[in-house]
């Protein structure tokens, strides 16, 4: 089975800090992308990553950075967390190229930025 | 822009009835739909995938359709049990110009279901 992992369930954080949030995958996927998920506002993609040092933007880049030194870690860095980034976040990965190119899912960090 | 939405926002059903759940996304350029399920606090488990050249894909109770052309799919729960209460999401994934996809998604808002004993 795919395994998604994501480091932490639950992080509370301070305004400014800066974050990491580290996601996993044991399936050797190309493809790796991160989601923000709110109320109201369904699931939203932040970056995605196709190749190790690759990255492109999503729909709601700002705030955000990301790092893939490493085919199997995808990184999400909020440089100065602000209140407004207090969310569920989710991590996911994919084959890439043709296929069903099917996504699989972490089980989220509930991030709460105070 | 691919916009995807579900409808009912939210549906309310005794155990043992079969009920529809419903998505229309606006450009009908895709490479396939995905059907997710996902419960209280926690992530998104893949349900059933249809690609573009399908029609319908079956698993278990549970049955997707596709109509691309019209931009609709519909997910259809036999016999619904308090078990299927969760919240229903549709994605689906866009081609590239190539004909491949990068895989991103673009997701509805989901379909909050709660199946009553």
């Amino acid at each position: 089975d795919v395994k998604v992992t994501q480091s932490s369930r639950y992080l509370v954080k301070r305004t400014g800090e800066k974050v990491f949030l580290e996601c996993v995958q044991d399936m050797d996927h190309e493809n790796m992308f991160w989601y923000r998920q709110d109320p109201g506002l369904g699931l939203r993609l932040i970056y995605f990553s196709y190749d190790v040092k690759m990255k492109e933007k999503g729909d709601i880049p700002e705030g955000y950075s990301v790092s893939r030194e490493k085919k199997e870690r995808f990184s999400l860095i909020l440089e100065s967390a602000s209140t407004n980034q207090t969310s569920m976040y989710l991590c996911a990965s994919s084959l890439m190229g043709a296929g069903r190119l099917e996504q699989y899912f972490g089980p989220g960090t509930r991030l709460t930025v105070t | 822009k691919q916009e995807v939405t579900q409808i009912p926002a939210a549906l309310s059903v005794p155990e043992g009835e079969n009920l529809v759940l419903n998505c229309s996304f606006t450009d009908s350029a895709i490479y396939n739909l995905q059907w997710f399920r996902q419960d209280p606090g926690k992530g998104l488990t893949s349900l059933l995938l249809i690609q573009s050249s399908q029609r319908e894909q079956t698993s278990g109770r549970l049955n997707a359709s596709l109509d691309k052309s019209s931009g609709r799919s519909t997910l259809y729960i036999a016999a619904s049990q308090p078990g299927d209460s969760a919240t229903y999401l549709c994605a689906v994934r866009n081609l590239n110009a190539g004909g491949t996809s990068y895989g991103k998604l673009t997701f509805g808002q989901g379909t909050i279901l709660t199946v009553h004993p």
